[in-house]
């Protein structure tokens, strides 16, 4: 079966300094994964994917994320945090070995101090 | 903005009420879904739609149900809505042209009293 683990439930930085969420899976051998932001009483907002090309996927805001199948993870960083992306964070496998469904991590609520 | 509404936004209902959640769609896609949002838990799905009247449960279906007699419409039903049903509810689609991504609309506060 598919899950997600989201290892921190919060995460509080300053702004300016780099921003790390992490994320591992388990899942078969090429799963799709994603990256969701919502904003306070907001849908969610898709940042980035990776479907089985570069494993480094470049999403908005200036987002990132590395797929490292070793480690099974698909953890996601900003090189400088903004005020603006305080939010929470949720991290999303999809398999198509596993039907139709996408599985959610818990989520991560980021702060950005100024 | 991938054509998603849901109505209504937001409601208030008694314990023991039917409600109806609507989502509606503009881009003809296939896939749509209904997850319930609660602290601690991310997404959950509760029903999946692949087509015109094909749908199948998620992993919460219990006291749901669903219909798609168009496209473009899936609906959600609390038969009898209850307290343990007061959640956020977000309807999604799946563009297979953009990677089998999901696209979520905005989403639905329903508070059961």
């Amino acid at each position: 079966a598919q899950s997600v683990t989201q290892l921190d439930s919060h995460v509080s930085v300053s702004e300016g300094t780099p921003v790390l969420l992490r994320c591992n899976y388990s899942s078969s051998y090429s799963p799709s994964l994603f990256w969701y932001v919502q904003h306070p009483n907001k849908g969610l907002q898709l940042l980035l994917k990776y479907t089985s090309a570069a494993t480094l996927v470049k999403g908005i805001n200036g987002f990132e994320a590395e797929f490292k199948k070793s480690e099974t993870s698909f953890h996601l960083t900003k090189p400088s945090a903004h005020m603006s992306d305080a939010a929470e964070y949720f991290c999303v496998v999809s398999d198509p070995n596993y039907g139709q469904n996408f599985v959610f991590g818990p989520g991560t609520r980021l702060s950005v101090l100024p | 903005d991938a054509g998603i509404t849901q109505s209504p936004r937001h409601k208030v209902t008694e314990t023991g009420t039917p409600v109806t959640l609507r989502c509606h769609q503009t881009e003809n896609h296939r896939y749509m879904y209904w997850y319930r949002q609660d602290p601690g838990h991310g997404l959950r799905l509760i029903h999946y739609s692949y087509g015109v009247k094909d749908t199948d449960k998620g992993e919460v279906s219990d006291g749901y149900s669903v219909s798609r007699s168009k496209t473009e419409d899936f609906l959600l039903t609390l038969e009898s809505a209850t307290s343990s049903q007061t959640s956020v509810y977000f309807c999604a689609i799946r563009n297979g042209n953009s990677g089998n991504t999901i696209y979520f609309g905005e989403g639905s506060w329903l508070t059961v009293v």
